[in-house]
C-alpha cells in the first residue's frame, strides 16, 4: 500500500491547457513538498506547504495543501513545453530527526507544442 | 549551478565488478541520502546519514554499502554488480528537516 497516491500517473496535453495533479493519503502530515524532475536530472524542489488550507503560487503553478493536511494539489495554468517532467510529492517519513522523505510514484506530464 | 555533485553520470559495467558511485556536496549539510529510481518512477531510499561516521539502511533492501568519513563526501559501493542493480542512483542532502532536498544529477548505472 502506497503512503502517497499521485494521480493521474500520466498526463499528455497541448500547450496552453490547464491541468491539475493530485497527491493523496489517509495519513496526516506536518508538511508536504512538490518536486519536478526533468529527464536525466535529479528532482528540484518547487514548494513546501506546512499549514492546512495553505495556497502557494509560483508563477503559473498553484499549490494547495488540504485543510486536514492529508492531501495536496498542483495546478498549472497555460502549460508550456518547459513544464514537461515528472512531478513528485513527498512527505516526512516517520518521526525521526533524520529528515527522511517518502515520495509518491509521480505524475509524468508531457506538454506538446 | 549544482552544489551537490555525482560522478560518473553514466556507467556501463560487467557483472561481478566492484564500483563506487561518488557524491559530494559543498553546502556543509549533515544529512545525506541515496535513492534508487527506475525511469519515470518513484524514489526509494536505500541509505542515509545524519553526520560523519553515521550511516543507516533505508526502506529498500540494497546490496550496496556507504561510508561517511567527511561531511561533504558520501560514496556508495557495490561489491559485485549484477544486472538487477541497473537503475538510476540519486544522491541528496538537506540542511535540516524543515528544508527540501538538494539532489545531484544522478548516476545512470547499467550492468551487463
Amino acid at each position: 500500500t502506497q503512503l502517497l497516491e499521485q494521480s493521474p500517473q500520466f498526463l499528455s496535453i497541448q500547450e496552453g491547457e490547464n491541468l491539475t495533479v493530485y497527491c493523496n493519503s489517509s495519513s496526516v502530515f506536518s508538511s508536504l513538498q512538490w518536486y519536478r524532475q526533468e529527464p536525466g536530472e535529479g528532482p528540484v524542489l518547487l514548494v513546501t506547504v506546512v499549514t492546512g488550507g495553505e495556497v502557494k503560487k509560483l508563477k503559473r503553478l498553484t499549490f494547495q495543501f488540504g485543510d486536514a493536511r492529508k492531501d495536496s494539489s498542483l495546478h498549472i495554468t497555460a502549460a508550456q513545453p518547459g513544464d514537461t517532467g515528472l512531478y513528485l510529492c513527498a512527505v516526512p517519513a516517520g518521526g525521526t530527526s533524520y529528515g527522511k522523505l517518502t515520495f509518491g510514484q509521480g505524475t509524468i506530464l508531457t506538454v506538446h507544442p | 549551478e549544482a552544489d551537490i555533485y555525482q560522478t560518473p553520470r553514466y556507467l556501463v559495467i560487467g557483472t561481478g565488478k566492484k564500483i563506487t558511485l561518488e557524491c559530494s556536496q559543498t553546502m556543509g549539510h549533515d544529512k545525506m541520502y541515496w535513492y534508487q529510481q527506475d525511469p519515470g518512477m518513484e524514489l526509494h531510499l536505500i541509505h542515509y546519514s545524519y553526520g560523519v561516521n553515521s550511516t543507516e539502511k533505508g526502506d529498500l533492501s540494497s546490496e550496496s554499502t556507504v561510508s561517511r568519513i567527511r561531511t561533504e563526501h558520501f560514496p556508495l559501493t557495490l561489491e559485485s554488480a549484477r544486472p538487477s542493480h541497473t537503475s538510476q542512483y540519486l544522491c541528496a542532502s538537506r540542511e535540516d528537516r524543515f528544508y527540501g532536498y538538494t539532489f545531484g544529477s544522478g548516476t545512470r548505472l547499467t550492468v551487463v
